[in-house]
């Protein structure tokens, strides 16, 4: 059974500074590999999908990364601003038209 | 539509009623999934449609939980005589084909 899990749970930081989420899975057969954002009572936005067969995908000041051999994601954030201030989730399906399974998330403050 | 539509955003009922919840997916997305998510906790897997038919249903809670696809389009999540553990918030996506996954806003349920 896939597990997604996600640390850190919660992660503080000042303005400007660079980040890593991490994410990391059970199954490395994934098909794909997707982040999303969550505001408080909010739904989900998404901000990177990696195809199983990708390395890594970049998205503005964010770029993810995708390690399947050792069941790893990482989230990249550059220079961090207060409205980056949200929950971040990572999902994963394992083939195409199954269930996404995600972790639990991590919840990051970035103060001004 | 431009996005995943949600209806209603809130709800509240009594215990032991009877509350439909309603997704309308973006045009031509294949896919359907709802997820609930509780307070505090992570997204639970309820449902999956692919087209009408409901290949995934393994993670409705009982059988007081049910749902239905038609036209390939909306989808209905029927929750009979409610308890106050359903109160979560239920949040419907779509995609094309399995990839990338778009959530709605989510409907608040509140059991009273």
């Amino acid at each position: 059974k896939q597990e997604v899990t996600q640390i850190p749970a919660a992660l503080s930081v000042p303005e400007g500074e660079n980040l890593v989420l991490n994410c990391s899975f059970t199954d490395s057969a994934i098909y794909n590999l997707q982040w999303f954002r969550q505001d408080p009572g909010k739904g989900l936005t998404s901000l990177l999908l990696i195809q199983s067969s990708q390395r890594e995908q970049t998205s503005g000041r964010l770029n993810a990364s995708l390690d399947k051999s050792s069941g790893r994601s990482t989230l990249y954030i550059a220079a961090s601003q207060p409205g980056d201030s949200a929950t971040y989730l990572c999902a994963v399906n394992n083939q195409a038209g199954t269930a996404l399974i995600f972790g639990k998330g991590t919840t990051l403050s970035v103060s001004s | 539509g431009a996005g995943v539509s949600q209806s209603p955003s809130n709800k509240v009922t009594e215990k032991g009623k009877d509350v439909e919840l309603r997704c309308d997916p973006i045009s031509g997305h294949t896919a359907l999934y709802w997820y609930r998510q509780s307070l505090g906790q992570g997204l639970e897997f309820l449902i999956y449609f692919q087209g009408n038919s409901a290949p995934d249903k393994s993670g409705l809670p009982s059988d007081r939980f049910s749902a239905e696809r038609t036209g390939g389009s909306v989808s209905t999540l029927t929750i009979q005589r409610t308890q106050q553990e359903d109160s979560a918030v239920y949040l419907c996506a779509s995609s094309f084909d399995g990839f990338e996954a778009f959530f709605g806003q989510g409907t608040r349920l509140t059991v009273v």
